[in-house]
């Protein structure tokens, strides 16, 4: 089955720095993947996805990069805010939404 | 549009007691939904896909018998946890795909405590 890492673990930023966290996968036949934030006691909110035909997508100060030869692909916000603390988890998914989630990246921006 | 709402919230329970999850698609209509669960601090774990008219499936290692799925209509999707113990505690999150790609749409999830 499908196996997703994801880094780093924990990332601390300054308010408006960049943020970058990184996502690999294993099966070549992923063709989706999104991000989603998720706040402490809360339901993942998807934030931004890419899908296999493209290579980068951008909304606002969130991007995220695709490369499907090295079966990675990474989320970039820009900018960074406090209220863009939180724990995000990159994912990857073949047809039907069935996904497997990265183990997650809490982030903390400090103002 | 796309809500995805769950029904309790939180709810704490006794050893031994059932404990029933609702998730619903409120604005659209979902023949497939995903429920998941989140131990504090780590990734969601897909338990099972539940499948309306027909049968859950369950990933590896989830006891169905314990855990039971019943896809009543194209909006709700319901998780019985039986003989709920404090090893079930945890946070039991649905999901329902969209009508486009892949995309899957969460509920705000439900904390399940077992006393």
């Amino acid at each position: 089955g499908e196996n997703v890492e994801q880094h780093p673990s924990t990332l601390s930023v300054q308010e408006g720095d960049s943020a970058v966290i990184k996502c690999t996968y294993s099966d070549s036949a992923s063709n989706y993947f999104p991000w989603y934030k998720q706040e402490l006691g809360k339901g993942p909110q998807l934030i931004i996805d890419i899908r296999s035909n493209v290579g980068e997508k951008k909304d606002q100060r969130i991007a995220v990069t695709l490369n499907k030869t090295a079966k990675h692909f990474s989320l970039h916000i820009t900018e960074t805010q406090p209220e863009d603390s939180a724990v995000y988890f990159c994912a990857a998914s073949f047809g039907a939404g069935k996904s497997t989630f990265g183990d997650g990246t809490t982030l903390t921006v400090k103002p | 549009g796309a809500v995805v709402s769950q029904h309790p919230s939180w709810v704490i329970c006794k050893s031994g007691t059932s404990v029933k999850i609702e998730c619903r698609s409120l604005d659209f209509q979902a023949t497939t939904m995903f429920w998941y669960r989140q131990f504090p601090k780590q990734s969601l774990m897909l338990m099972a896909t539940s499948n309306e008219g027909s049968k859950a499936t369950y990933e590896q290692g989830v006891e169905k018998d314990k855990f039971l799925i019943n896809h009543a209509s194209l909006t709700l999707s319901t998780l019985t946890v039986t003989s709920a113990h404090p090893e079930d505690s945890s946070f039991y999150i649905c999901s329902a795909p969209g009508t486009t790609y892949n995309e899957q749409f969460f509920g705000p999830g439900t904390r399940l405590t077992v006393l």
